[in-house]
């Protein structure tokens, strides 16, 4: 089946710094790559995505590659704050129309003051 | 809207009893899931629904069951309790299949001892 590796599982930048997650996934049909945020108890949240016809997507702080040939997609994260404290996991889908989703093992960051 | 509820919020069962965990939402979606994430970990897909009627198992049904008899209702069904069901539950749904956003619920935290 699919699977979606995720790298680091922790990360610790001050203030200010960036932060940037990696993934890889190994099915090549897949079409869509969600990241998610999950702040301690809670729900996870989507922050931003991208779809394979795409290379770069950036939503203010927050941007996403895609590099389908190497099967790779990476979540950046630019001056970083203390609320952006959280736990990511990157996703992929894979099995067609019914989005299935397949998640990494998430990157605990920690933004220090 | 409420988006996505589910009930209960924390439940503690013993080895072998059953209980169905309720999930409900009021976006007229389409597509519903069901996750299971255990500590430390990303979610997994245990069971979704693309309609009414319709169910199909995820990565990790053994254990559980789901119906779908209504667009908004989406209930897991554990039988037989055991440890290793201990988990957070969620449940989540999206408008249609893929690209579009899966909307979480708060979660389910469940203790099997």
């Amino acid at each position: 089946g699919e699977n979606v590796e995720q790298h680091p599982s922790t990360l610790s930048v001050q203030e200010g710094d960036s932060a940037v997650i990696k993934c890889t996934y190994s099915d090549s049909a897949s079409n869509y790559f969600p990241w998610y945020k999950q702040e301690l108890g809670k729900r996870p949240q989507l922050i931003i995505d991208i779809r394979s016809n795409v290379g770069e997507k950036k939503d203010q702080r927050i941007a996403v590659t895609l590099n389908k040939t190497a099967k790779h997609f990476s979540l950046h994260i630019t001056e970083t704050q203390p609320e952006d404290s959280a736990v990511y996991f990157c996703a992929a889908t894979f099995g067609g129309t019914a989005s299935k989703l397949t998640f990494g093992t998430g990157t605990r960051l920690q933004v220090t003051l | 809207n409420a988006g996505v509820t589910q009930t209960p919020k924390f439940r503690i069962l013993k080895i072998g009893q059953s209980m169905t965990l309720q999930c409900t939402q009021d976006m007229n979606h389409n597509y519903m899931y069901w996750y299971r994430q255990d500590p430390g970990m990303g979610l997994k897909l245990i069971y979704y629904s693309v309609g009414a009627g319709i169910t199909d198992k995820g990565e990790v049904p053994n254990g559980y069951n789901v119906s779908r008899s209504t667009t908004e209702d989406f209930p897991l069904r554990l039988e037989l309790a055991a440890p290793s069901q201990t988990s957070v539950y969620f449940c989540a749904s999206s408008y249609a299949g893929e690209g579009y956003e899966q909307y979480f619920g708060p979660g389910t935290r469940l203790t099997v001892t």
